[in-house]
């Protein structure tokens, strides 16, 4: 059974850091994309960054880029958000979420998510 | 990069009856190599994570209700539940997954009238 366990986030002030992790086990980890995706209370659904199979490409959204890093240790099974310099407008639930085959294809499962809030 | 927009941002339906929810890309999401538009909906219920429902556009996702169907090409894309159940109340995102960033539209809330 596929599973995507993130943890990691809380409560951070502004200009603070947090690394979130995502726990992922089911499947060959190693040979799937990954996304970070977060969700604003109340609100849609935002695409944050993306990771290739060994992690040697990323792409992050541009209100993220330079702030934000995603990594992966396929030896662990577990995808990476490095998150620095944070604003409040950062506040939102992170998911991890599996890129169902190659780079450019739907998602097919997510995990819980983390709450990550951002406020002095 | 390519925004999508879903309208309307949400509707109300009896049981029983249609609901119908629209995307528009602001590219076209058909890509010529293989002929299959990149665009996924997803259902979302409260306090839970999103489910894929439908993928190229037009395939359900195995065990999905055959009352959702997915349809439309290009850049218009419609998501229908053909028979509204309890169930369905949620918020749906039409996602373009053709090129990065792969965005989200903004989502339609389904609620029961």
């Amino acid at each position: 059974e596929v599973q995507l366990v993130e943890s990691g986030g809380g409560l951070v002030q502004p200009g603070g850091s947090l690394r979130l992790s995502c726990a992922a086990s089911g499947f060959t980890f190693s040979t799937y994309w990954m996304h970070w995706v977060r969700q604003a209370p109340g609100k849609g659904l935002v695409w944050v960054s993306r990771i290739n199979g060994d992690g040697s490409g990323t792409s992050y959204a541009g209100s993220v880029k330079g702030r934000f890093t995603t990594s992966r240790d396929n030896a662990k099974n577990t995808l990476y958000l490095q998150m620095n310099s944070l604003r409040a407008e950062d506040t939102a639930v992170y998911y991890c979420a599996r890129i169902a085959s190659g780079s450019n294809s739907w998602v097919d499962y997510w995990g819980q998510g983390t709450l990550v809030t951002v406020s002095s | 990069d390519i925004v999508m927009t879903q309208s309307p941002d949400s509707l109300a339906v009896s049981l029983g009856e249609r609901a119908t929810i629209n995307c528009k890309s602001s590219q076209s999401v058909l890509h010529s190599s293989n002929n299959k538009n990149y665009l996924a909906w997803y259902q979302q219920k409260p306090g839970q994570p999103p489910k894929v429902l439908i993928y190229w556009a037009s395939t359900r996702e195995s065990g999905v209700p055959d009352r959702f169907s997915g349809s439309g090409s290009g850049t218009d894309f419609t998501l229908t539940i053909s028979s509204l159940q309890a169930e369905d109340v949620a918020v749906y995102y039409c996602q373009q997954y053709y090129s990065t960033p792969q965005a989200f539209g903004g989502g339609t809330k389904v609620e029961i009238k």
